[in-house]
């Protein structure tokens, strides 16, 4: 069975400097990886996600992540965080021949003005 | 395109009455799925289905049922409900092509068992 560990339950950044949420993950097989941010009272939206080829993924709003296969991770970036990026954030794995995806318990992130 | 329409919002049940949330997608997705968000334990998924007349457990499926009649349509179904399904649901729903796609979600619809 495949699990998903946000190590951070919160992260507490300055507006303008980097961001990063961390996830690492346990899969059979090659992993399919998302990242999702759910704002207050709202469904989740997708960010990104990593099926193959480069490392690196850039997705909506500035976001990115690396997937390191080695370390089992898929870290979420942000080079300069805004106020507008606060939110609850999770990332999610499923193998790629599994129909079901499991998320994180989720980092809410702050970034103060 | 409405997307992913979970109705109700907001539901209030006493325990052992039953009820059924209602999901329907207008983006001619193959999967959809429920799951429930409960604090510090992420989204868990109940159920979810392939396609019309096909459906399967998640990990939390005991108490809950599903049924999937049309591409469109995925309610969830409260037998008996108990304090323990408190909870907010989530419907989401992707496209079958390539099986790499990412979920859709709606908005939630919370429910309180007292």
């Amino acid at each position: 069975a495949q699990s998903v560990a946000q190590p951070e339950d919160q992260v507490n950044v300055a507006e303008g400097n980097p961001l990063t949420v961390k996830c690492t993950y346990s899969v059979s097989g090659n992993p399919y990886l998302f990242w999702y941010v759910q704002y207050p009272n709202r469904g989740l939206q997708f960010l990104l996600k990593y099926i193959t080829g480069d490392n690196l993924v850039k997705g909506s709003y500035g976001f990115e992540a690396e997937f390191n296969k080695s370390q089992t991770s898929f870290h979420l970036k942000k080079p300069s965080a805004l106020v507008s990026d606060s939110a609850l954030y999770f990332c999610a794995v499923r193998p790629f021949n599994d129909y079901k995806l499991s998320f994180g318990a989720g980092t809410t992130v702050t970034v103060r003005a | 395109n409405a997307g992913v329409t979970q109705t109700p919002k907001f539901q209030v049940l006493k325990t052992g009455q039953s009820m059924t949330l209602q999901c329907a997608q207008d983006m001619n997705h193959e999967y959809m799925s429920w799951y429930r968000q409960d604090p510090g334990m992420g989204l868990r998924l109940i159920h979810y289905s392939v396609g019309a007349g096909i459906t399967d457990q998640g990990e939390v499926p005991n108490g809950y049922n599903v049924s999937r009649s049309t591409t469109e349509d995925f309610p969830l179904r409260l037998l008996s409900a108990a304090p323990s399904q408190t909870s907010v649901y989530f419907c989401a729903s992707r496209t079958w092509d390539g099986d790499t796609g990412e979920l859709f979600f709606g908005e939630g619809s919370r429910l309180t068992v007292l």
